[in-house]
């Protein structure tokens, strides 16, 4: 069965970086388009980043653009996100979510939660 | 595209059918149409896609319908396990991926 795990979750204070990792399991990462979705605490769910399945192109959502960057490492199964200048507006629950027919997303991580806070 | 569901609260019993709304601010093609439940502390499961396809393991008592900007998640006799927070979700608009706001289904 597929699994996503993610880690890479903390404290950092505002205009601090943080990397993100989920590992892949139970699929051909390879052939699998990947997305990053946060939900801040008690709020909806907002979809952030997306890297095709052979990493040829990244998308963004605005606020996070030209801050995050969304790479994969597929020797290691595994998706990142690399989180700078990072603001209090970004405390959230971080999924990685895989692509399903570029429309939506099948299968999800239970999340790495990211707190930005002085 | 914001996409606008309603009520924001529903409250039922079990048994009884449940009926969703998610309006969109303008016309989405009804092949980039999602739904989601998401139960307190789990991620979200995709329940249905290209608004009426269920998704693996989808209960039949799930369906979904819509075209344009008006789409429905119809559960036909809730069970316990169907209370939760259902997400509507649309493709291909800027943002390329957004959600709506959520619709709460509570036991009555």
């Amino acid at each position: 069965q597929v699994q996503l795990v993610e880690s890479g979750g903390g404290v950092v204070q505002p205009g601090g970086s943080l990397r993100l990792s989920c590992v892949a399991s139970g699929l051909t990462f390879t052939r699998a388009g990947m997305h990053w979705v946060r939900q801040a605490p008690g709020k909806g769910l907002q979809w952030v980043a997306f890297i095709r399945s052979d990493g040829s192109d990244q998308y963004y959502t605005d606020s996070v653009k030209g801050r995050f960057t969304i790479s994969r490492d597929d020797s290691k199964n595994t998706l990142y996100l690399q989180m700078n200048s990072l603001r209090p507006e970004d405390t959230a629950l971080y999924y990685c979510a895989k692509d399903k027919g570029t429309i939506t997303f099948d299968y999800w991580g239970q999340g790495a939660l990211v707190t930005v806070s002085s | 595209i914001v996409l606008t569901q309603s009520p924001g609260t529903l409250s039922l019993s079990p048994g009884e059918k449940a009926t969703l709304s998610c309006r969109a601010s303008q016309s989405v093609s009804s092949s980039y149409l999602a739904w989601f439940q998401q139960k307190a502390g789990q991620a979200p499961r995709l329940l249905i896609y290209e608004s009426s396809i269920r998704a693996t393991g989808i209960p039949d008592r799930f369906s979904g319908s819509g075209s344009g900007t008006d789409f429905t998640l119809t559960i036909s006799r809730l069970e316990a396990e169907d209370f939760a927070v259902y997400y509507c979700q649309q493709y291909g608009s800027s943002p390329l991926y957004s959600f709506g706001q959520g619709t709460k289904l509570e036991i009555k």
